[in-house]
């Protein structure tokens, strides 16, 4: 079965710190990568997706997410966290067409 | 502003009854999903709607039924709640089935089984 793994559980950073998230799935065919991202008291909402094209995605606020199929991951990244950028992060891979496998999700904590 | 309502936030319940929960959209989307999520688990999807075409995960137990009467509603009605049904309750909505596809989710429902 499909599956996707989440490296940390719990992420602490002081504001300025550079952010990577580890994601890794298990699958070995084509595959559709989103990481999407909630906000205290608010619901899962888009960041990123990686569909066909350039491996390196942009996404919103500034985040970016590499895919790199040889490793099966999808680990995102932002240079510079803020204190706003505190969140659960979850990724999740798309294998069927209309089945969205996530993980565990990453809680950041981000320090003013 | 479009978006996916669910209510109510917080619903409780006692062990074994009934109870449903609701979700609507107003983004006219083809695809509804339902995803339970348990604390510090990934959310796991029980079953979704293609239209009127219903789509039921393998795993998901028989104690979960959903309703989508027309497109802007879909229910998830849990028949005989046990304690360990206490979960969030995630309503999703795509525009289409593709791998593609973005996902858009409700603020979500907790339910309580007491």
């Amino acid at each position: 079965a499909q599956s996707v793994s989440q490296h940390n559980h719990h992420v602490i950073l002081s504001e300025a710190a550079s952010l990577e998230l580890g994601c890794n799935y298990s699958y070995g065919g084509t595959v559709n990568l989103f990481w999407y991202v909630q906000y205290p008291g608010q619901h899962l909402q888009l960041l990123l997706k990686y569909f066909s094209g350039d491996p390196l995605v942009k996404g919103i606020k500034g985040f970016e997410a590499e895919f790199i199929k040889s490793k099966f991951s999808f680990n995102l990244r932002k240079p510079s966290v803020q204190w706003s950028d505190t969140a659960e992060y979850f990724c999740a891979v798309n294998v069927n067409g209309n089945k969205l496998v996530f993980g565990a999700g990453t809680i950041l904590r981000v320090k003013s | 502003d479009a978006m996916v309502i669910q209510n109510p936030r917080y619903q409780v319940t006692q062990f074994g009854k009934p109870v449903t929960l609701s979700c609507s959209q107003t983004l006219n989307h083809n695809v509804m999903y339902w995803y339970q999520q348990k604390s510090s688990q990934a959310p796991k999807l029980l079953f979704h709607y293609y239209d009127k075409d219903f789509n039921n995960e393998a795993d998901t137990p028989d104690n979960f039924q959903s309703r989508r009467p027309n497109t802007s509603f879909c229910f998830l009605d849990i028949r005989s709640p046990g304690l360990g049904d206490a979960a969030m309750y995630l309503c999703a909505t795509s525009r289409g089935l593709g791998g593609a596809e973005t996902q858009y989710f409700g603020p979500g429902t907790r339910l309580l089984v007491l």
